[in-house]
Formats: structure tokens, C-alpha cells, sequence
């Protein structure tokens, strides 16, 4: 089992739409959350760190499900910019350094 | 402009050479990192340093060498030891390398093999 799993999508919605993405993570000592956006060819850039309480910014939403072992992330009023792909990256314990482990990506494609 | 420069863009590789990917920053860093990103993979660890004169292998070390002699230059040395160098090479660095800082990214090296 792959240590941080996402469906590879692509998901493809109409602008305005709602669109949820879901990812799992293995490892039950995970301590640390992101969401990182990555632009076909671009780097990954930091979307929003997952808090344990769940978080937004704007119209982005970031919950987390420990008993589950899962995260999520909502876009609401999706907008053609938000086409992109999105990483689910986790921070697995404490120990040796600031160790990231990246999922594969969910593609969001956003349609007129 | 601050942040993390790498270069090259583009860099192309015979058979049997060794190559340098240049990592740069002016952000003040202490940790920095280095990733590749293969199609359908996610960002594999290759190498991490936390402080000057100290770097650690990550999981795919193999056929890779790296130096940290300045806070601000983190290079990555692709040997010929490395059988399937082709892929994208980020480099990224955080502030002291705690655990769930927060890694921010350069624009990356794509490394072809002729």
C-alpha cells in the first residue's frame, strides 16, 4: 500500500462548479499536512496546510480525518485558474528531519 | 528576487557522464532538499541537508552525490552510477528543516539522457 494514495482524476467540471478531492495516508503517526497545487511542468506550490480542526482560505477548504486516515480538500466556485494538479503531501512522525511524503496528484481540469 | 533559483532549465546527459544541477537560494534557509518527479510518481527524497557540511541520503540516494559547503548552494552531482536519470529535478528548501515546516519549491531541472 502506497504510503499516500489519491485518485489520479482527471476531474473535469464546469467553471462555478464544487469539486472535492480526497487522499489517504498509511501511516498512522503522520503528524504534518499540506495540499501543494502543481502547474503542468511547474514546480509544486504550497496551497494550504491542513489543520487538525479543518481550515479555509477563500474558497478552498482543508479537512482532516484522523480516525480515518484521510484528508480532503474542496473547491467551491471553481475558476478555469484552478486547473492544475494537486498534491497530497504528508509529514509522517517526528523524527528524521523534515521528511515530506508526496501523493501522485489529483488533475483538475476546469471547462468553460 | 529572492528565492530558489535552479539551473539549468533544460540539461542533457550522454551515456556514461556525470552532471552538476545547480541549487540556489537567498532565503536564509538552513534545510534544503532535493526531489525528483517521474510521470505518474510522486516527489521522490533524494537528498536533504539541515546545516552547512552535513547532508543525508533520502530514498533514492543511488547514483547521486550532493555537497553543502555554503548555507546558500545545495548542488546535485547525477553520476553515471544513476541508470535512469531522466526525470524532473526540484530542489527546495525550509526555514531550519523542523519537522512540517512548510518546503517551498525552484522551478526545477529537466534532465534528459541522449
Amino acid at each position: 500500500r502506497k504510503e499516500v494514495e489519491q485518485d489520479p482524476g482527471p476531474f473535469n467540471v464546469p467553471e462555478g462548479a464544487t469539486v472535492a478531492f480526497n487522499c489517504t495516508y498509511s501511516n498512522s503517526a503522520s503528524q504534518s499536512f499540506f495540499w501543494y497545487r502543481q502547474d503542468c511542468r511547474k514546480e509544486p506550490k504550497l496551497l494550504m496546510s491542513v489543520y487538525s480542526s479543518g481550515n479555509e482560505d477563500g474558497r478552498f477548504t482543508a479537512q482532516l480525518n484522523r480516525a480515518s486516515q484521510y484528508i480532503s480538500l474542496l473547491i467551491r466556485d471553481s475558476k478555469l485558474s484552478d486547473s492544475a494538479t494537486y498534491l497530497c503531501v504528508v509529514r509522517a512522525g517526528t523524527g528524521g528531519g523534515n521528511k515530506l511524503t508526496f501523493g501522485t496528484g489529483t488533475q483538475l481540469k476546469v471547462e468553460l | 528576487d529572492g528565492g530558489i533559483t535552479q539551473s539549468p532549465k533544460y540539461l542533457f546527459r550522454k551515456e556514461g557522464q556525470n552532471v552538476t544541477l545547480s541549487c540556489e537560494q537567498n532565503l536564509n534557509h538552513d534545510a534544503m532538499y532535493w526531489y525528483r518527479q517521474d510521470p505518474g510518481q510522486g516527489l521522490r527524497l533524494i537528498y536533504y541537508s539541515q546545516i552547512v557540511n552535513d547532508f543525508q541520503k533520502g530514498d533514492i540516494a543511488e547514483g547521486y552525490s550532493v555537497s553543502r559547503e555554503k548555507k546558500e548552494s545545495f548542488p546535485l552531482t547525477v553520476t553515471s552510477a544513476q541508470k535512469n536519470p531522466t526525470a524532473f529535478y526540484l530542489c527546495a528548501g525550509s526555514s531550519s528543516g523542523a519537522p512540517g515546516e512548510t518546503q517551498y519549491f525552484g522551478p526545477g531541472t529537466r534532465l534528459l539522457v541522449l
